[in-house]
C-alpha cells in the first residue's frame, strides 16, 4: 500500500536559516513524488515534483527536494527561509504502476512557521 | 484565470439538507479528481473521472455522496443528507498527466 509520512507537525526557523521538512514514503515501484504548499483558507499550489533523474529537484520559490531511494525519503529543503514561506507543507506520492492513474497519497501536513 | 475554478467558496447548511459543488476543471485536462481534507489532515481521495467516466470511488464516499462529470467537463459532487461529520474542505484537481493542480476548494460547514 502506498503511504507517505511526515514526522514532524510543525518546523519552526528563524528568517535567513535553512529550512528542511522531512518526508518518508511507502509505495511498491518507483515513485513519483510532489510537494504541495497550502496557504489558510486555499488549494493546494503545487512546488515540485520527481519523476525520475536527478535526485536533486529545484523547484518554485526557491525550494528544492532531494530523493534518497535507500532511505525512501524526500526532504524539502530552501537554504534561507522567509517568513512569507510560513504555510501547511503536504508531501504526496503517486504509484506510477498502480491502477489509479494519478491518485494522489498525501502526508498529514507539516506546519512551517518562519520568524522574523 | 485558467486555473482549475471551484463554486462556491464556502458553504454553510444545516445537518440533513443537500449540498452540490461545482468545479470546472483546466480545460485540456481528461483527468478530474475530488479530495476531501479535515482539520489536521491531508487531502483523502475520494473519486476520480477521466472524462466523462467515474473510474474510481473511495470507501470514503458514501451512498449519501455522488459525483457527476457529465460531457467531461465540469463536475459536480452531491452530498445529500448532510451530518456534521461531512464538514471539511472539498478539492477539486485536474490532470493531463504527471502535473496535478488543484483548485481553491469549497469550506462545508454543517450545523
Amino acid at each position: 500500500a502506498q503511504s507517505v509520512a511526515q514526522p514532524e507537525d510543525q518546523v519552526n526557523v528563524a528568517e535567513g536559516n535553512p529550512l528542511t521538512v522531512k518526508c518518508t514514503y511507502s509505495v511498491s515501484g518507483n515513485p513519483y513524488l510532489f510537494w504541495y504548499v497550502q496557504y489558510p483558507n486555499r488549494g493546494l499550489q503545487f512546488l515540485l515534483k520527481y519523476i525520475t533523474g536527478d535526485n536533486l529537484v529545484k523547484g518554485s520559490y526557491g525550494f528544492e527536494a532531494e530523493f534518497n531511494k535507500s532511505q525512501t525519503s524526500f526532504h524539502l529543503k530552501k537554504p534561507s527561509a522567509l517568513v512569507s514561506d510560513s504555510a501547511l507543507y503536504f508531501c504526496a506520492v503517486r504509484d506510477p504502476m498502480g491502477g489509479n492513474l494519478g491518485r494522489l497519497y498525501f502526508g498529514r501536513g507539516t506546519q512551517l512557521t518562519v520568524w522574523p | 484565470d485558467t486555473g482549475v475554478s471551484q463554486d462556491p467558496r464556502h458553504k454553510i447548511t444545516k445537518r440533513g439538507q443537500n449540498v452540490t459543488f461545482r468545479c470546472d476543471p483546466i480545460s485540456e485536462h481528461n483527468r478530474l479528481y475530488w479530495y476531501r481534507q479535515t482539520l489536521g489532515q491531508g487531502p483523502e481521495f475520494l473519486t476520480y473521472f477521466q472524462n466523462e467516466a467515474q473510474l474510481e470511488k473511495s470507501r470514503l464516499l458514501s451512498d449519501r455522496f455522488s459525483a457527476e462529470r457529465p460531457k467531461g467537463s465540469f463536475s459536480t459532487l452531491e452530498i445529500q443528507r448532510t451530518e456534521q461529520g461531512d464538514s471539511a474542505m472539498y478539492l477539486c484537481a485536474s490532470s493531463s498527466g504527471t502535473w496535478t493542480f488543484f483548485g481553491q476548494g469549497t469550506r462545508l460547514t454543517v450545523v
